[in-house]
């Protein structure tokens, strides 16, 4: 079937606006996760899902930073306020599950976020 | 915390050359270890995983064995070609939930 799937593709914005990413997962995939990839810091774990609850926030860089997901499905990452260190590719992953340590993790072609 | 230390790039080799990634990393516990690969334009994809010690993943010509003395999953390919010209990442999978650790990636440019 269809891989994951990112949208926008491309967003810019202003400093101080809001902005909203969207994630479709592989169909069937319980865990779904958001990375960040900047120049300065590399690839960072932001958050992941296990069905519809997120266990884990620690990566969320600031309160500025939320995401939801509902359905089991479609995940939605909002950055509130932005700034220009947001300024990014946020990448949405997906897997069967969280357990055992070695599923593989099914990466979109991310989205770019520009803050001006 | 966990971390995860590979080679800076970029590295730059001919077309046929052996090609090694050096990647070592920190966790507690039996973390899994892989390696991802980026193709320009392209987003991040699997390339091979380990989930034990001594285990060797292997996939499109590349290898790496998981070396729990050393703390180490160096990437090899014994004859690279144009086309795996790519940044590549090494990562582990360790805690609860499964996110990955990565590395800061090592982009190969691999010259006819």
């Amino acid at each position: 079937g269809a891989g994951v799937s990112q949208s926008p593709s491309n967003k810019v914005t202003e400093k101080g606006k809001d902005v909203e990413l969207r994630c479709d997962p592989i169909s069937g995939h319980t865990a779904l996760y958001w990375y960040r990839q900047s120049l300065g810091q590399g690839l960072e774990f932001l958050i992941y899902f296990q069905g519809n609850s997120a266990p884990d926030k620690s990566g969320l860089p600031s309160d500025r930073f939320s995401a939801e997901r509902t359905g089991g499905s479609v995940s939605t990452l909002t950055i509130q306020r932005t700034q220009q260190e947001d300024s990014a590719v946020y990448l949405c992953a997906s897997s069967k599950r969280t357990s055992g340590g070695a599923e593989t993790q099914y990466f979109g072609p991310g989205t770019r976020l520009l803050v001006l | 915390g966990d971390s995860v230390t590979q080679m800076e790039g970029p590295v730059t080799l001919s077309e046929e050359a052996f090609l090694t990634i050096n990647c070592t990393y920190t966790a507690t516990g039996y973390p899994s270890l892989f390696w991802y690969v980026q193709y320009p334009g392209e987003g991040l994809q699997l390339l091979l995983k380990a989930t034990k010690a001594d285990d060797k993943g292997s996939n499109k010509g590349f290898e790496a064995t998981y070396r729990k003395e050393t703390t180490s999953f160096h990437l090899e390919k014994g004859s690279v070609q144009v086309s795996d010209s790519a940044v590549y990442f090494c990562a582990l999978s360790g805690r609860a939930g499964n996110m990955l650790t990565f590395g800061g990636g090592t982009r190969l440019m691999v010259k006819p």
